[in-house]
């Protein structure tokens, strides 16, 4: 079967830097995605990696590893506004998306 | 302002009612999406729609039903076949199923 595995929660202070990781298990591979979704919200694109390597975007960057079926997120100089859930999702070799459960990040002061 | 809407933001409903939600995006998009959210799983998928007068079964289809009869229009109805049918329903656009999805708010469905 198909699966996405991250961290249920984690919690990191403001200003801090913060890793969360995900790996999969999917059928193919046609891209990683990132979203960023607060409580009771619409998920917002964060991220795409569909070669290995590392894809910065301000304090955001994604890394893949395709031979590892791992991706992590990285936020840097993190903010109160950063507490949300973050999802991986993979989108497969019929150009479904798989998604994880996600991960709660709580920033704390 | 373009983007993708989907209304109410919350629905109450009694048992063995059908109940249809709405999903309208002005972003010009040939593929649209239906997920379900439940706490502490991932997203999964209902049903999807490439172009206009198709659909796709996702994971989930059963006890739901589809019609893509405008382009900017993906209406959901949750049927009283479908036997958990409380849950977050996220609807979801894209380009096309290569490119990322844009959701919308999403619509907090209650039955009781």
């Amino acid at each position: 079967g198909q699966n996405i595995d991250q961290p249920t929660e984690m919690t990191a202070t403001e200003g801090a830097i913060v890793q969360i990781n995900c790996t999969y298990q999917t059928s193919g591979f046609n891209g990683l995605f990132w979203y960023q979704q607060h409580a009771g919200e619409a998920p917002t694109f964060l991220s795409y990696n569909v070669l290995d390597g590392l894809e910065e975007k301000g304090r955001f960057s994604s890394f893949l590893s395709r031979s590892k079926g791992y991706s992590y997120l990285l936020l840097k100089e993190l903010q109160m506004k950063d507490s949300a859930s973050y999802l991986c999702a993979v989108r497969d070799s019929n150009y479904q998306l798989i998604w994880g459960a996600g991960t709660k990040l709580i920033i704390k002061p | 302002d373009g983007g993708i809407t989907q209304s109410p933001k919350y629905l109450f409903r009694k048992e063995g009612q059908n109940v249809t939600l709405s999903c309208e995006q002005n972003l010009n998009h040939d593929a649209m999406y239906w997920y379900r959210q439940d706490p502490g799983q991932g997203l999964r998928l209902i049903y999807y729609s490439q172009i206009v007068n198709d659909f796709q079964k996702g994971d989930i289809a059963e006890g739901y039903s589809v019609s893509r009869e405008k382009k900017e229009s993906f209406p959901l109805t949750v049927t009283s076949a479908q036997k958990n049918p409380t849950a977050f329903y996220l609807c979801a656009s894209g380009d096309s199923l290569n490119t990322e999805a844009f959701f919308g708010q999403g619509t907090r469905l209650t039955v009781v």
